[in-house]
């Protein structure tokens, strides 16, 4: 069965540079959100978009933006980097809105900020 | 403030025996689900409780939702090393927002 796809896998930028995560998210499925997991902590919700808006807001720093496009991809865009962004982004989608719909998440992009 | 306390945070055990994992919160979920994640992986998800009271069996792991979908519990009998892995619970309080808990990192040893 065809997962969550998330690229790239691994990233190195430094410090005020700017990067750009993708998220495909399982056919079918219309809800994207993204979340960033710092080491030894649990992962914590950023943002989320249903058809292609944005559904809800979480810890979402102002220099980060992310917008879910006609082909349901979503990309995390995130501007003059912190040591501190240094995590893995993990993208999960669902197959619909509302509160029973269940996450499926990808392998996660780990970011690492020099 | 962590909105969903889970419990205990590490655990390690001998193959064949039972644990018990405990998610809870004052707030009221209308939701609630349970993940295990792998180093460097994402989280998969085990199991969603939505009703009151619910008791879902997953082979050798058990899940219940509180009476009051404020709490949670994950029991596993005759644990195997393959268990070993960070479980996490996350919880709706309506619409897309998910909260998750701190985790409990499982250790089997064989």
């Amino acid at each position: 069965a065809a997962g969550v796809i998330q690229s790239p896998r691994h990233l190195i930028k430094e410090k005020r540079e700017t990067a750009t995560l993708k998220c495909y998210p399982i056919p079918r499925h219309d809800t994207v959100y993204w979340y960033q997991q710092g080491p030894g902590q649990d992962p914590q919700f950023l943002i989320s978009f249903y058809e292609k808006m944005q559904s809800d807001k979480g810890s979402i720093p102002d220099r980060f933006s992310a917008q879910q496009f006609s082909d349901y991809h979503s990309e995390l865009n995130m501007s003059s980097l912190e040591l501190g962004d240094s995590a893995l982004y993990f993208c999960a989608s669902s197959p619909g809105q509302g509160s029973l719909d269940e996450q499926y998440f990808g392998p996660g992009t780990r970011l690492t900020v020099t | 403030t962590q909105l969903l306390e889970q419990s205990p945070q590490f655990l390690s055990i001998q193959e064949g025996e039972n644990l018990t994992v405990y998610c809870n919160s004052s707030s009221v979920f209308s939701s609630l689900q349970w993940y295990r994640q792998e180093p460097g992986e994402g989280p998969v998800l085990l199991v969603t409780v939505v009703t009151g009271g619910e008791v879902k069996k997953l082979k050798r792991l058990t899940f219940q939702f509180g009476d009051a979908r404020k709490d949670s519990s994950l029991h596993i009998t005759a644990a195997q090393p393959g268990d070993t892995g960070l479980y996490l619970c996350a919880g709706k309080t309506g619409g897309f927002k998910t909260i998750f808990g701190a985790g409990t990192r499982l250790f089997v040893k064989a």
